[in-house]
């Protein structure tokens, strides 16, 4: 079953803008994911987040967690026009191994 | 990186064949991996779970003889779409295991049954 919701479905800005997409889920979890899918083929990881951290940042993605809320946000810094995708959350929790996906969010970045 | 190869990429069979996808892991040895499903603008759900040396395991609601899981080797998982039907068309991807960090997908199969 689906654990995650995003938010929004869809996003469309500016080159060069900041991008941030959200994302909740309902049970507990040790990391959350997220994954990047251009049309048609496979997912690509961007980043990880533990239970125990709040933030990540890896190059121009920023991570936040907030497992009170059971919440996740993703940042995308200087928007490119090959940042245009799908963007995932996926939770691994308890004894699963398989990964929830969330809705997901679709990044459109106009040139 | 660990690679996942996942064949073919597209594939359109007529309504009551069967088609098998291929995943195999390139530079690693994988005794589980993952299956998903994706329809048009939708989420991924997990499907069922190949295990090496012992049963699939299948999520909740996804028919077992329609959907066979087969784990060859250390290497190679397959699923097989048997008697496929037009509502069986979507997009199937499979996963290993996490190495450092996420997982790793293989490219995906656009099954079309028509």
């Amino acid at each position: 079953s689906q654990q995650g919701e995003e938010d929004p479905q869809a996003l469309s800005i500016q080159e060069g803008e900041n991008a941030t997409m959200n994302c909740s889920y309902k049970t507990s979890i040790n990391n959350l994911q997220w994954y990047r899918q251009n049309s048609g083929r496979g997912l690509v990881h961007l980043i990880l987040i533990r239970s125990n951290e709040r933030e990540k940042h890896s190059g121009r993605l920023r991570v936040t967690l907030d497992t009170s809320k059971k919440s996740s946000s993703l940042l995308i810094t200087a928007s490119r026009a090959a940042d245009t995708a799908s963007y995932f959350c996926a939770t691994r929790g308890g004894g699963a191994d398989g990964l929830t996906f969330g809705k997901g969010t679709h990044l459109i970045i106009q040139p | 990186g660990a690679v996942v190869s996942q064949h073919p990429s597209r594939v359109i069979c007529k309504s009551g064949t069967s088609v098998k996808i291929e995943c195999r892991s390139l530079d690693f040895q994988a005794t589980t991996m993952f299956w998903y499903r994706q329809f048009p603008k939708q989420s991924l759900m997990l499907m069922a779970t190949s295990n090496e040396g012992s049963k699939a395991t299948y999520e909740q609601g996804v028919e077992k003889d329609k959907f066979l899981i087969n784990h060859a080797s250390l290497t190679l998982s397959t699923l097989t779409v048997t008697s496929a039907h037009p509502e069986d068309s979507s997009f199937y991807i499979c996963s290993a295991p996490p190495g450092t960090d996420g997982y790793t997908f293989g490219s995906g199969t656009r099954l079309t049954v028509v």
